[in-house]
């Protein structure tokens, strides 16, 4: 159980286009999921936490119209990178809150980006 | 803001050792601890999390220690494998958020 999906896998794109990954909770509902950011050799970094029906919510120093999130339903969200460039490849990964009563977090494999 | 952090950046290790991982975190209102081990390319995995009512729990071929007077975690690996070749992160929960704050891992290899 609580298995999340992420959909590419890897994905290569021309600068000034959009990318879109998916975020799938496969076997549980998700109220709330959250998306990082990870460069080579270093930590995850929150990008936003996406809540189901209502507007994400980014930290401090993430573009909200530059990485466009959509909580559509309760396994689905997407990040849409918007007029990708070279600095914006990276590896995203998703993660989904479960159902117990402290914050399991469950994470996607991943999506890795990279911006020619 | 407070922010997890990790002792070590590297941990060499022989096949069949025990391995201990450790982490330093900021805020004493932390009241949830989790271990990940991500593979390279791939999302983080679970390994064992750990409350602040407790200080120690075991998992199969871990165990995670909780010191909340210094504010330390530490994961042990016992008998390691090779396949416990990965990144370690810890990553903490203060109450009343979901959002978890990781530290910048610990890159385990193992040695045959």
């Amino acid at each position: 159980g609580a298995v999340v999906s992420q959909h590419p896998s890897w994905v290569i794109c021309k600068s000034g286009t959009s990318v879109k990954i998916e975020c799938r909770s496969l076997d549980f509902q998700a109220t709330t999921m959250f998306w990082y950011r990870q460069f080579p050799k270093q930590s995850l970094m929150l990008m936003a936490t996406s809540n189901e029906g209502s507007k994400a919510t980014y930290e401090q120093g993430v573009e909200k119209d530059k990485f466009l999130i959509n909580h559509a339903s309760l396994t689905l969200s997407t990040l849409t990178v918007t007029s990708a460039h070279p600095e914006d490849s990276s590896f995203y990964i998703c993660s989904a809150n479960g159902q117990g009563e402290y914050n399991e977090q469950f994470f996607g494999p991943g999506t890795r980006l990279t911006v020619l | 803001g407070e922010s997890v952090g990790l002792h070590l950046p590297t941990l060499s290790v022989q096949e069949g050792d025990n391995s201990i991982i450790n982490c330093a975190y900021s805020n004493s209102a932390s009241d949830y601890f989790i271990w990940y081990k991500q593979e390279s390319g791939k999302g983080p995995q679970f390994i064992i999390d750990i409350r602040s009512n407790m200080d120690k729990r075991q998992g199969q071929r871990v165990t995670v220690l909780l010191n909340k007077t210094v504010k330390h975690l530490s994961l042990q690996i016992a008998a390691t494998q090779p396949g416990d070749s990965a990144v370690y992160f810890c990553a903490e929960n203060p109450p009343g958020d979901y959002k978890l704050s990781f530290g910048a891992g610990t890159t385990v290899t193992v040695r045959a």
